[in-house]
């Protein structure tokens, strides 16, 4: 299967801790998106890169959260000294706007983040 | 700033029937508008896509039409089965600029009972 992948898929830390997640794309996918999901609410769009050009954060986005694709391939999230209120499932996505449907938008399954 | 809203937010429907889920937007000027499914504690499945110039589209059991200038959007699931049992979001993509993020609702809950 050559979808989205995430790594992990669960990760439990505690408070004040850092976090990297992980997100392999669909090969030749340019776009690369990252989205939050917070329990019985729809995602929220973090940020989104370009190759590995970052275009768009979300102000969602505070400053302990960062984002790369240093090679546009895969990509990176850390956040720095975690917050209860990060709990949530961290979901990618990657597209390729000249090809298929319209830039449509595949997604990963996710990365649920529990922070106590 | 673009709002989208899913009624309803929860449906249980017995097996064999056919329904509709409603999603709707507050800002006309999208590029396009995707339905998804999610599985509980799963990632998204796209479902259909449509077009701003579409007004629908269809794939096996599902129909999904936009009405943009009133701002909204329909997924007629047809013939539903217990596996169809889960949460349908839908998503606008804007069409203005570079932006390409999707703004999602907040879902509606199925439950297709035997």
């Amino acid at each position: 299967d050559t979808g989205v992948s995430q790594d992990p898929r669960h990760k439990i830390t505690k408070r004040g801790q850092n976090v990297t997640f992980r997100c392999d794309p669909i090969s030749e996918h340019n776009r690369l998106y990252w989205y939050r999901q917070t329990l019985g609410q729809g995602p929220e769009f973090l940020t989104y890169f370009q190759n590995e050009a970052q275009l768009e954060k979300s102000r969602l986005l505070s400053d302990r959260f960062s984002a790369e694709r240093p090679k546009g391939s895969f990509s990176t999230l850390e956040i720095q000294r975690t917050e209860q209120g990060d709990s949530a499932m961290y979901l990618c996505a990657s597209s390729f706007p000249f090809r298929g449907a319209y830039n449509e938008q595949f997604f990963g399954p996710g990365t649920r983040l529990t922070v106590l | 700033k673009q709002e989208v809203t899913q009624i309803p937010a929860a449906l249980s429907v017995p097996e064999g029937e056919n329904l509709v889920l409603n999603c709707s937007f507050t800002d006309s000027a999208i590029y396009n508008l995707q339905w998804f499914r999610q599985d509980p504690g799963k990632g998204l499945t796209s479902l259909l896509l449509i077009q701003s110039s579409q007004r629908e589209q269809t794939s096996g059991r599902l129909n999904a039409s936009l009405d943009k200038s009133s701002g909204r959007s329909t997924l007629y699931i047809a013939a539903s089965q217990p596996g169809d049992s889960a949460t349908y979001l839908c998503a606008v993509r804007p069409r203005n600029g570079t932006a390409s993020k999707l703004t999602f609702g907040t879902g509606t809950r199925l439950q297709v009972t035997l």
